[in-house]
């Protein structure tokens, strides 16, 4: 099966400029995971959608980072203005849904530098 | 904040020795996930084990997972280089859909 696909796989921009990320899931998976990963750290959960509606987003600084997820299908992350601190790997999952007790599969990520 | 913590942080053993890797977490879980994500990539599913396991093999991977203590271990026998990599568990929450990595331990396998 193909995997979950991810771009850009880098992208280097400016603080105060925006980026968007886009995440295709293997087909068929309900539930799509957004993930920041800072460099030595383990992956934190930005938000979590189960087909087009969010499960979680307890920690997606809404002041600056929004994500959808069309039609339930692909989805994408987006952060306006950029601050440094958001340089980090950005991860994209996906899974039938842990009710199904079944894993994530990722993507390669992409790698975020802000200057 | 993340649930639970692996330990030790970084491991360094030569080929051939066995590693061991914890993962402790504080409220209870449906299921406990170990990934590997080597250097530059995306995370790798390992093992998954249900709440009401106790113990799962995949080859040279032995999990095992203790309720009572809120915690589990991933045992890799006769690493190899190839093992070098970060290892992450991963819990789900009871009823909550919500998947939560640890910090991951760093294994280090010296030829």
């Amino acid at each position: 099966e193909a995997g979950v696909a991810q771009s850009p796989r880098y992208k280097i921009i400016e603080k105060r400029q925006s980026v968007a990320f886009w995440c295709n899931p293997i087909s068929g998976h309900a539930t799509l995971y957004w993930y920041q990963q800072i460099l030595g750290q383990g992956p934190k959960l930005l938000i979590q959608f189960q087909n087009n509606g969010v499960v979680d987003d307890s920690q997606l600084p809404k002041d600056r980072f929004s994500a959808e997820r069309l039609k339930g299908v692909d989805s994408t992350l987006k952060i306006q203005p950029a601050k440094l601190e958001d340089s980090a790997v950005y991860l994209c999952a996906s899974s039938f849904g842990v009710l199904y007790n079944s894993p994530l599969h990722f993507g390669n990520g992409t790698r975020l530098t802000v200057t | 904040s993340q649930q639970g913590e692996e330990d030790p942080q970084a491991l360094s053993i030569q080929e051939g020795e066995n590693a061991t890797m914890n993962c402790s977490y504080k409220t209870s879980i449906n299921n406990l996930q170990w990934y590997r994500q080597n250097s530059g990539r995306g995370l790798v599913h390992l093992i998954l084990i249900r709440s009401n396991e106790r113990e799962k093999h995949s080859g040279r991977l032995r999990v095992t997972l203790d309720t009572s203590k809120k915690s589990s271990s991933l045992l890799i026998t006769a690493s190899r280089a190839a093992d070098t990599a970060s290892y992450f568990c991963a819990k789900t929450k009871t009823s909550y859909d919500k998947v939560i990595f640890g910090p991951g331990t760093s294994l280090s396998v010296i030829p």
